[in-house]
């Protein structure tokens, strides 16, 4: 099984900030992996997939790099709504996917 | 507007079957091209897959799950079901139903909290 680890586990920024956030594979699953955000009391929501091709309907300061076995989500300048948990997942060898175990950003 | 919503019991004993319904509105499940999936997450916890069917019955489940899970499909009616047997206190969870995309979760219902408890 890929192992997918995120850090930190919790990021602490203030509005108008840049959130970077991590994600590391235990073994490459090239560009398939995508990243979803959950709100409290919320399904978690589908915002980039295949490493940096953003889901309908994301705003643009959402983006997504890497490739391999690193990987980087990146929200260039938080607004009050986007402090939430955010999960990675890698798809390479589907079925099965496997989530990483979340960030939390919280507003500092 | 593909929509998915689950329903079934909120509560079940141990050593039972949990059983959950996911009804899909704005899409046929039998026009292919996408599996249908479970995804469940404990409360305060991570995210898990289940498993996931196609329109044609064909299955796949988590390896760690596979020998008490079941999904099924019920293309009249526009439904995918899952069956957990049997039930421990490690199930309670939050249980979503989802289209899965060859492994992109593209739709999510709002997901429904199943606590296993005497």
């Amino acid at each position: 099984e890929i192992v997918v680890t995120q850090s930190p586990a919790t990021l602490s920024l203030s509005p108008g900030e840049r959130a970077t956030l991590s994600c590391r594979t235990s073994q490459s699953v090239s560009s398939y992996l995508a990243w979803y955000q959950q709100k409290p009391g919320q399904a978690p929501r589908l915002l980039i997939y295949d490493a940096s091709n953003r889901a309908t309907g994301i705003p643009a300061r959402f983006s997504g790099g890497g490739s391999g076995t690193d990987f980087t989500l990146t929200i260039s300048s938080l607004e009050p709504e986007d402090f939430a948990v955010y999960y990675c997942q890698q798809r390479i060898n589907w079925p099965p996917i496997t989530f990483g175990q979340g960030t939390r950003l919280e507003i500092k | 507007h593909l929509q998915l919503q689950e329903s079934g019991p909120g509560l079940v004993k141990p050593s039972e079957t949990l059983a959950l319904t996911c009804s899909v509105s704005g899409a046929s499940i039998s026009s292919g091209g996408y599996y249908w999936g479970w995804i469940r997450q404990p409360p305060g916890k991570g995210l898990e897959w289940i498993g996931n069917i196609y329109y044609s019955g064909s299955t796949y489940y988590n390896p760690s799950l596979k020998s008490r899970v079941s999904i099924s499909v019920d293309t009249s009616k526009n439904q995918f079901s899952l069956k957990v047997t049997p039930v421990t206190a490690a199930d309670t969870a939050f249980y979503y139903c989802a289209r899965d995309d060859y492994g992109k979760v593209d739709y999510w219902g709002q997901g429904t909290l199943v606590t296993v408890s005497s």
